[in-house]
């Protein structure tokens, strides 16, 4: 009930084009979602994020959409640019008051 | 400019050695985070602390501890390396509770033979 489930596990995008990655929880008690970007030799940094009592959060060209009866939530990039390739990860946090990741999407944007 | 920091960057070592992994962070924040990161499982929370002289165990402890002395540092060891703790390693503070935001070090690329 801790896990959350974020597919794909890669993505390969042309420039200009949507990404959108995916996560799903079971935990009906996780009340923020986080979105954290992370570069390779970097630290993950905080992208985007929502409270349940949303459904959509937009900033510039990541989107969070969210839907809580399905328990599930998705980052959408716009006219994704080689820039945004990087690793994506989805988060949840719990009752505990800990963030719980997915396991990761690399998104490759090709030229 | 604060900022969080993590020493070594790279650390090779034999199975069995004690090994500690330093993060140091200068924003003053009450909550520090120990996670590792392997492929195909994301983010594993190790230890945290939400202050100091507190800590408390993630999802992953088994073969690793913290202690908090101070409020700017979080030093993780490992008290007998194995093989399995290969893995990038990254320490990560934030202002109050898990949900705000967390800063997270440039990691500890951490190999045992």
């Amino acid at each position: 009930q801790q896990q959350v489930k974020q597919s794909p596990q890669s993505l390969i995008v042309q420039k200009g084009g949507i990404s959108i990655i995916n996560c799903a929880y079971e935990n009906t008690a996780f009340d923020y979602f986080p979105w954290y970007q992370q570069f390779p030799g970097k630290g993950p940094a905080l992208l985007i994020a929502i409270r349940p009592d949303v459904s959509e959060k937009k900033e510039g060209r990541f989107t969070i959409s969210f839907n809580k009866s399905a328990k599930q939530f998705s980052l959408h990039i716009m006219d994704s640019q080689p820039g945004d390739s990087a690793t994506y990860f989805c988060a949840a946090r719990g009752n505990t008051g800990k963030l719980i990741f997915g396991q990761g999407t690399t998104l490759q944007v090709k030229p | 400019d604060a900022e969080i920091t993590q020493s070594p960057r790279h650390k090779i070592t034999e199975t069995g050695r004690q090994v500690t992994l330093a993060c140091h962070q200068t924003w003053n924040h009450n909550n520090m985070f120990w996670y590792r990161q392997d492929l195909g499982h994301g983010l594993r929370l190790i230890h945290y602390s939400y202050g100091v002289q507190d800590t408390n165990k993630g999802e992953v402890s088994d073969g690793y501890s913290v202690s908090r002395s101070n409020t700017e540092d979080l030093p993780l060891t490992l008290e007998s390396a194995a093989s399995s703790q290969t893995s990038v390693y990254f320490c990560a503070s934030s202002v109050q509770g898990a949900s705000d935001t967390q800063y997270f070090g440039p990691g500890t690329r951490l190999t045992v033979l």
